[in-house]
């Protein structure tokens, strides 16, 4: 079965600072996802991530992906308030239905 | 930009009513999926639909689940008999066959009474 971990799950950080969201997943996957939501609005679709060694970015946010330890990571370079949100991961593989991680719910503060 | 949407937003309802949730997903999408997420709580996939039929469903989705497309656009969940701990949110997503990035809707907000 696979499972997916996210951590943490609740990360308070100052503007300006860099972070790191890791994301862990069981079993060999083709493809990771990360997605963004804000309280009571619906999933916004940020980084697809399709083989190893692939680095997506956007804006302060840098996705990355390692499949061989089996581990995402987004990276928030210089955060600002805008970024406070919840960000999930999540995996597939084939036709297997979306695995979702709990979410890191990320709260920038000034 | 194409968009998923999704009606009602917000539904409130008695337990053991029927619930039918609405989605249209975008337009050159084929394949189409419910998900739902219990308030607070990690998004749970419920049911993938292609070429007119499941092609995979979760224990979550029992028989008081169904799914259906009965027109070209629209593509609807079903409860037939809500129970307290159906009260979720609940998304509709679609995507095209070569990206698999799922697009999903604004949510409908379902609260069982």
């Amino acid at each position: 079965e696979l499972k997916v971990e996210q951590n943490p799950l609740f990360l308070s950080m100052q503007e300006g600072k860099n972070y790191t969201i890791y994301c862990n997943y069981s079993t060999t996957s083709d493809r990771l996802y990360w997605y963004r939501q804000d309280p009571g609005k619906s999933l916004e679709s940020l980084f697809v991530l399709l083989s190893n060694g692939a680095v997506k970015q956007e804006g302060r946010l840098m996705a990355s992906l390692d499949t061989k330890a089996r581990l995402s990571t987004l990276h928030i370079t210089a955060a600002v308030h805008d970024l406070s949100a919840t960000y999930f991961c999540a995996v597939d593989s084939g036709n297997t239905p979306l695995v979702f991680g709990k979410g890191t719910r990320l709260s920038v503060i000034a | 930009e194409p968009e998923v949407t999704q009606t009602p937003s917000h539904q409130v309802t008695q337990m053991g009513q029927e619930v039918i949730l609405r989605c249209v997903p975008i337009s050159n999408h084929l394949y189409f999926y419910w998900y739902r997420q219990i308030l607070g709580q990690k998004v749970e996939f419920l049911v993938s639909f292609y070429n007119n039929e499941i092609s995979e469903k979760s224990e979550i989705f029992d028989d008081q689940f169904s799914v259906e497309r009965p027109d070209g656009s629209n593509f609807t969940l079903k409860i037939r008999s809500t129970k307290l701990e159906d009260s979720a949110m609940y998304f509709c997503a679609s995507s095209e066959v070569t990206t698999y990035m799922r697009f999903f809707g604004p949510g409908t907000r379902l609260t069982v009474l």
